[in-house]
């Protein structure tokens, strides 16, 4: 199994709200990546980080942030949630190209 | 053109039976290739790497045809534990930003 985490698994919120989806892995992983993945739609990468003090924008336009002051921890954080935020959030690491999920985090922006 | 298509199916199978996914990239740069799985509502697993003269890991077989931009997996004598879907994910050339598909749900029924 891989050793990478996400908290909240699911978070209902309501509008307006900041918020910060947790996400840390212990394999001493380089890079981090952050999806969206709507149900039965594929995922659609949303920012990735290559290192400590790197991030980068994926494919998809989104609105939230991201950090990487530690190898181990990739937060991704809302501003300010909106209902087009509902969505299953996964984070995953690889030191190549394999990549390890995180379990998602399920948000519901009501 | 979606960068990488797949049928999204569903295949519907008996126990036994064999069944075959495709799915074609339009990146001719693209370098390396994956197929993952992801059961309802559970983040993806890598199934297989995809090799160029193709490879075989128990009851699967994975293909890749360059000239012809697609890759293939050949799932044998199928178990109800297969039923899944099966994302083809391919890594943009000299990078470790994969493009997933949408998958293909396979469902093995008795």
């Amino acid at each position: 199994e891989a050793d990478i985490y996400q908290t909240p698994r699911y978070l209902v919120i309501g509008t307006g709200k900041k918020i910060t989806l947790e996400c840390s892995q212990t394999m001493g992983h380089d890079k981090m990546y952050w999806y969206q993945q709507d149900p039965g739609m594929e995922l659609h990468l949303i920012h990735y980080s290559y290192g400590v003090n790197s991030t980068e924008k994926g494919d998809l336009s989104s609105e939230s942030t991201v950090s990487r002051i530690r190898t181990e921890h990739f937060p991704l954080t809302l501003e300010s949630a909106r209902p087009s935020h509902t969505s299953q959030y996964l984070c995953a690491s690889s030191l190549k190209e394999t990549q390890y999920f995180g379990p998602g985090t399920r948000l519901l922006v009501l | 053109r979606k960068e990488v298509e797949q049928d999204p199916g569903p295949f519907n199978v008996p126990e036994g039976a064999t069944v075959a996914f495709n799915c074609t990239y339009s990146n001719s740069a693209s370098q390396s290739f994956f197929w993952y799985r992801q059961d309802c509502r559970k983040e993806p697993k890598l199934l297989m790497s995809v090799y160029s003269s193709g490879n075989e890991d128990g009851r699967f077989t994975a293909q890749l045809n360059r000239a012809s931009q697609y890759i293939s997996l050949l799932i044998r004598d199928s178990k109800l534990s297969d039923s899944a879907t099966y994302l083809c994910v391919v890594n943009r050339g000299g990078s470790y930003i994969p493009t997933f598909g949408r998958g293909t749900s396979l469902i093995v029924h008795p």
